[in-house]
C-alpha cells in the first residue's frame, strides 16, 4: 500500500520568499511518480510538477522544484519568489508501478502575505 | 487542445436520491479516474475507466458505479445517497498504453460540487 504524509496543515510565507512544503511517501514499489498539485478555493486541481523514482535530476517548473530524497523518501515542494496567487491548498500525490490510482496526502494550506 | 471538463458545476439532492455526474476527457487520452474529497481532506480515488472497462476500484461501495464511452467521456453515478457522499468530486484524465499499467500524469477538470440533504 502507498501513503502520503504532508506534516504542515498550514504555512505562511512573505511575498517574494522562498517556501518549502513537505511530503514524505511509503511504497513498496520498485518504480514510482510523485506528483504535488495545487488546488485553489475553486476547486480545481492543478497539475504543477512530477518527479519519477529513477529520475537522476530533481524536477524543475519555472519557479516549482521538487526536492527528492530518494533515501529519505522525502519529496518537498520548493516554491520560490512567492506570489499572492500561489495562495492555495497543495497535494503531494503518488501513483505506483501497478497501481491505476494516485494517492494523495492531507494538503498543505499556503498562504502568500503581501 | 481542451480540457478536462465536468457537469454540473453544483448539485443539491435528498438523501435516498440517485445522481449522475458527467466528465469529459482531455483531447488524446483514453482513460478516466474519478475521485471524490471531502471538506478539508485530500482526494480518494473511486475507480478507473480505461477503454469502456473499470480498470481499478477504491474502496467504495457498490452503488458508487460509472461508464465510460466510446469518445472516452464518462459518468459516475451514485444511487441511495446518503448525507456522507456531500463531497466535491473530481474528474481526471490520462493516457495508459494497456490495462494494468501506470497512467502518466494525470489533469483533473473543475469538479462537481454535490450536497445531499
Amino acid at each position: 500500500a502507498q501513503k502520503i504524509t504532508q506534516t504542515q496543515p498550514g504555512m505562511f510565507v512573505q511575498e517574494k520568499e522562498a517556501v518549502t512544503l513537505d511530503c514524505t511517501y511509503d511504497t513498496s514499489d520498485p518504480s514510482y511518480g510523485l506528483f504535488w498539485y495545487k488546488q485553489p478555493s475553486s476547486g480545481e486541481m492543478i497539475f504543477l510538477i512530477y518527479q519519477g523514482s529513477y529520475d537522476q535530476q530533481n524536477a524543475t517548473e519555472g519557479r516549482y522544484s521538487l526536492n527528492f530524497q530518494k533515501a529519505r523518501k522525502s519529496a518537498n515542494l520548493v516554491i520560490s519568489a512567492s506570489q499572492l496567487g500561489d495562495s492555495a491548498m497543495y497535494f503531494c500525490a503518488m501513483r505506483g508501478n501497478y497501481g491505476q490510482n494516485f494517492v494523495f496526502g492531507p494538503g498543505t494550506r499556503l498562504s502568500v502575505l503581501p | 487542445e481542451t480540457g478536462v471538463t465536468q457537469s454540473p458545476t453544483h448539485l443539491i439532492k435528498t438523501r435516498g436520491q440517485q445522481v449522475t455526474l458527467r466528465c469529459s476527457s482531455q483531447s488524446g487520452h483514453n482513460t478516466v479516474s474519478w475521485y471524490q474529497q471531502a471538506l478539508g481532506q485530500g482526494p480518494q480515488f473511486i475507480f478507473q475507466y480505461y477503454r469502456e472497462e473499470e480498470n481499478g476500484r477504491g474502496n467504495f461501495p457498490p452503488r458508487f458505479s460509472g461508464l465510460q464511452f466510446p469518445n472516452y467521456s464518462s459518468e459516475l453515478n451514485v444511487n441511495a445517497l446518503e448525507l456522507d457522499d456531500s463531497a466535491l468530486y473530481l474528474c481526471a484524465s490520462s493516457f495508459i498504453v494497456v490495462a494494468g499499467s501506470s497512467a502518466d500524469t494525470q489533469y483533473f477538470g473543475p469538479g462537481t460540487r454535490l450536497t445531499v440533504l
